[in-house]
Order: structure tokens, then sequence, then C-alpha cells
């Protein structure tokens, strides 16, 4: 399996709190990415990184901030959550090019009251 | 945002059987197309990324075809066994974004 972990695996938080999530990677991939996963909607790109302090908006990123320090770090965070934000989320890592195979990490579910 | 379709949205065989489905999308600045295997409670794993027109992929009973001129691919199983039991994903690849479908839920039944 690829390195890659994500802490916590289960948060439940009331809304308007701020939440982080972090995913960690042991693989030196350049590129990170977090996803959301609902029902109806499959995954969901919410932001992606191409290198350290280089990141991108993907397709739902409103209400989302993300950060890499290191290489090895990707970190989300829900500035105030609300409930729609209730969900399980993914990361995942490449190397980038042509075939920029994904890898995904466990998944954290977060359960936003 | 890209519009990835996948169908059928589930489908149960019979063990033995032969199946596949379909992975619909835009046809215009195909990058590249990536099929994911994702069984209950664990991540999603990785079994094709194709590129070229006519592409076509095989790891053991699984293989898939990519026609990028009409935006479709198939992935086929082959006598298929209770352990393909999974939700099988698409996604089209713009840049370094990545646009997935719903997917489609397999079940075998022994």
């Amino acid at each position: 399996d690829a390195g890659i972990t994500q802490s916590p695996r289960h948060k439940v938080t009331e809304t308007g709190t701020p939440v982080t999530l972090r995913c960690h990677q042991t693989e030196n991939h350049r590129y990170m990415y977090w996803y959301r996963q609902d029902p109806g909607h499959g995954l969901r790109l919410i932001h992606y990184s191409y290198g350290v302090k280089d990141t991108d908006k993907g397709e739902v990123s409103d209400g989302y901030s993300v950060s890499r320090s290191k290489t090895e770090d990707f970190l989300l965070t829900l500035e105030s959550a609300t409930s729609s934000q209730t969900s399980v989320y993914f990361c995942a890592i490449g190397s980038g090019g042509a075939y920029n195979e994904q890898f995904f990490g466990p998944g954290t579910r977060l359960t936003v009251l | 945002i890209l519009n990835v379709e996948q169908s059928p949205q589930s489908l149960h065989v019979q063990e033995g059987d032969s199946t596949n489905f379909t992975c619909s999308f835009p046809s215009s600045n195909f990058y590249a197309l990536h099929w994911y295997r994702w069984e209950t409670a664990k991540s999603p794993e990785a079994l094709f990324v194709m590129t070229l027109n006519g592409d076509e992929k095989k790891k053991g009973r699984i293989s898939a075809t990519l026609n990028t001129k009409e935006g479709y691919s198939y992935l086929y199983i082959k006598g298929s066994q209770p352990e393909d039991s999974a939700t099988y994903l698409c996604a089209l690849t713009e840049g370094n974004q990545f646009y997935f479908g719903t997917g489609t839920s397999l079940t075998v039944i022994p």
C-alpha cells in the first residue's frame, strides 16, 4: 500500500467550529489532493497541491482552505464547519504527468452537527 | 467542470457471468481516463490509466477499452467472481484536475 495516512479517521464536531484534517505521505509524491465523497456525487475534488506552498482549487472548494508547508503533509481546513460539510474526506497522492495515477488514503468521516 | 457519466448505476450478476459497464465523457480536450476499483470500507484502488484513442488495457479478468473520439470507455469483467463485488469508478483528467463519475456498483452473487 502507498504510504498515505489521514488523521483523524473519524470526527464529530458542531456547526461553526473550525476543523483541520491532515494527510501525510511517505512516498515523496509531488501532487496531493483532497476529495469529498457524497451519495449521488461520487468523489469531488476540493483542492489539490502541485508542490510545497503551491495549491489550486477544485470543483467544490467553497468553505475549504488548504496548506502544504512540507512535501509530506497536506492540510484541509474548514474554517467554520457547516452541516453540508458532513462527508467522507479522502486524500490522494500522485506523481503527476500523463499517467498521473492516484493513490488514496483511508478516508476521514466527518460529521457536523 | 466536466460531466463524467457511468452506467449502469448498479448491476447484479451471477458468479461466472461476464459483464461490462460504460463511462461516458466529453470528447473534446481529452487528456487521460482512469478506472478505479472501490471495495466497501476501503479506499479506491487504481486499475487502469488510458491516454490514447483505441487503448486497451488488461489485468487478469478485467480489461478496458477507450474511444476518445466518441467519448466513452468500457470496462469488462470476464467470469465474474464474488471478490469482484465493488464499485467501479472512472475519472477524466483535465490538466491536474480529476473528474469522477458516480460509479457502477457491481454485486456478484455466488
